[in-house]
């Protein structure tokens, strides 16, 4: 089966500018989780979703990040305005059922650079 | 609060050698998930293992082993015999059962590098 896709794999923006990453996960996985590490510290949780429905957004840094799953397939998260603490590997991860037990497949980040 | 700590940054072994990489968690749960996941230069975040908390034996799987001590709230991974292959991040994560969405708290990672 298809991987996690996460695209595009590097965006390099000026601040101010809009970015939208995508990710789609594997096919039938409900669950779809948004993560992010800045640079040399922890992976941070950003936002859930379980098909097209937000279950949890706490980790969303504030109202400049905005994440949809229409249709419960793919998912967008768009940063608008860019500022430069955006800066860092956002992770897309989807898990099927029991994601407390089994974790994540993770995609391959995207790195978002911000000038 | 940090719940899972790795207080490597980095470390740095000559091929062959063996390297332990410390992972620390704190949570008031009992029931518990835990795991390695490893980022090669390549960026994807690669699935090592996953250990419950009422599975304290340990586990070897090739070169790779993991050490689970409740009683020290420490889960540590041990690559023997490293090779150039090995160098990557490696990062410890942990779900909470009380989390009922299951998110994966991660520790801040630990940079390998073996050199020939």
């Amino acid at each position: 089966e298809a991987g996690v896709t996460q695209f595009p794999s590097h965006s390099v923006i000026e601040k101010g500018q809009t970015v939208t990453l995508r990710c789609d996960p594997i096919s039938g996985h409900d669950n779809l989780y948004w993560y992010r590490r800045v640079m040399g510290k922890e992976i941070k949780f950003l936002l859930h979703f379980v098909k097209e429905s937000k279950q949890d957004e706490s980790g969303m840094p504030n109202n400049r990040f905005l994440a949809e799953r229409t249709g419960g397939t793919y998912s967008t998260l768009k940063v608008q305005p860019a500022e430069l603490e955006d800066s860092g590997v956002y992770f897309c991860a989807s898990s099927q059922v029991d994601r407390r037990s089994t974790g994540y497949t993770f995609g391959s980040g995207t790195r978002l650079t911000v000038v | 609060a940090q719940k899972v700590t790795q207080a490597q940054t980095e470390i740095s072994v000559v091929e062959k050698e063996d390297v332990t990489l410390d992972c620390v968690y704190e949570t008031r749960d009992t029931t518990y998930y835990l795991f390695w996941y490893k980022q090669p230069p390549s960026g994807e975040l690669v699935f090592l293992i996953r250990r419950n908390s009422f599975d304290e034996q340990n586990e070897i799987s090739g070169r790779y082993s993991w050490n689970f001590q409740k009683s020290t709230s420490s889960f540590n991974f041990t690559i023997t015999a490293s090779q150039v292959v090995d160098s990557a991040v490696y990062f410890c994560a942990l779900i909470e059962i009380g989390d009922s969405w299951g998110k994966l708290q991660f520790g801040a990672g630990t940079q390998v590098v073996v050199t020939p």
